[in-house]
């Protein structure tokens, strides 16, 4: 079954706390990219990745990192989470090649609050 | 002080009416548009895209118009049903690999 998987869905951490949001997708797709979604700012683009090795700054890349290591996976990185970075994020995967819209994969989300 | 929340616009219907949702898109070099539907707790989910070459699209029970002289984009949904309810996106890509650009998305609720 295709489909994109992050981990964990549900997260409350403290100020400070390293952490990292995994996603992984299994349908080989060159592209990848985090959103975070806010009330009443629909989804917002932090990172994207157009293929192993290559990432680049989206619209709110800002207290975020990210690696692409290999293809399937794609972590969101939190040096140091401040409660700003509260929000539920998403994580999306698409070929690069004939793109419709029927072949963007997003996951299920993540739900991060920190205090 | 006072403070000013982000209100999602919203849209209620009755059961069995038409909805339009609206949306204004602001890249004139954009050439794909895509409508997700989002439910509670759940990711985006594609609905149906149109490219710039195109003016209207049809789907089961939904329609997209696309308006590219005053960059507006509508989705339609007919004989509106309870499990329609949801928040509806927008999104739209530039020419090439560039990012998905989402619009601030349409609460619709739907009245029984």
């Amino acid at each position: 079954e295709a489909q994109v998987t992050q981990n964990p869905r549900y997260l409350i951490t403290v100020t400070g706390k390293k952490l990292t949001v995994t996603c992984s997708q299994n349908m080989n797709h060159e592209y990848m990219s985090w959103y975070r979604q806010d009330p009443g700012l629909g989804l917002r683009q932090i990172y994207y990745s157009m293929n192993v090795e290559v990432t680049d700054k989206g619209d709110v890349p800002e207290g975020y990192k990210v690696s692409r290591k290999e293809k399937r996976n794609f972590p969101l990185i939190l040096e140091s989470p401040s409660p700003n970075q509260t929000s539920l994020y998403f994580c999306a995967s698409s070929p690069l090649t004939g793109v419709g819209g029927n072949t963007i994969y997003f996951g299920e989300g993540s739900w991060l609050t920190v205090v | 002080g006072e403070s000013v929340g982000l209100h999602l616009p919203t849209l209620s219907v009755q059961e069995g009416d038409n909805s339009i949702i609206n949306c204004a898109y602001s890249n004139s070099a954009s050439d794909y548009f895509i409508w997700y539907k989002q439910e509670s707790g759940k990711g985006p989910q594609f609905i149906i895209d149109i490219r710039s070459n195109m003016d209207k699209r049809q789907g089961q029970r939904v329609t997209v118009l696309l308006n590219k002289t005053v960059k507006h984009l509508s989705l339609q949904i007919a004989a509106t049903q309870p499990g329609d309810s949801a928040v509806y996106f927008c999104a739209e890509i530039a020419s090439g690999n560039t990012p998905l650009v989402f619009g601030k998305g349409t609460r619709l609720s739907v009245i029984a």
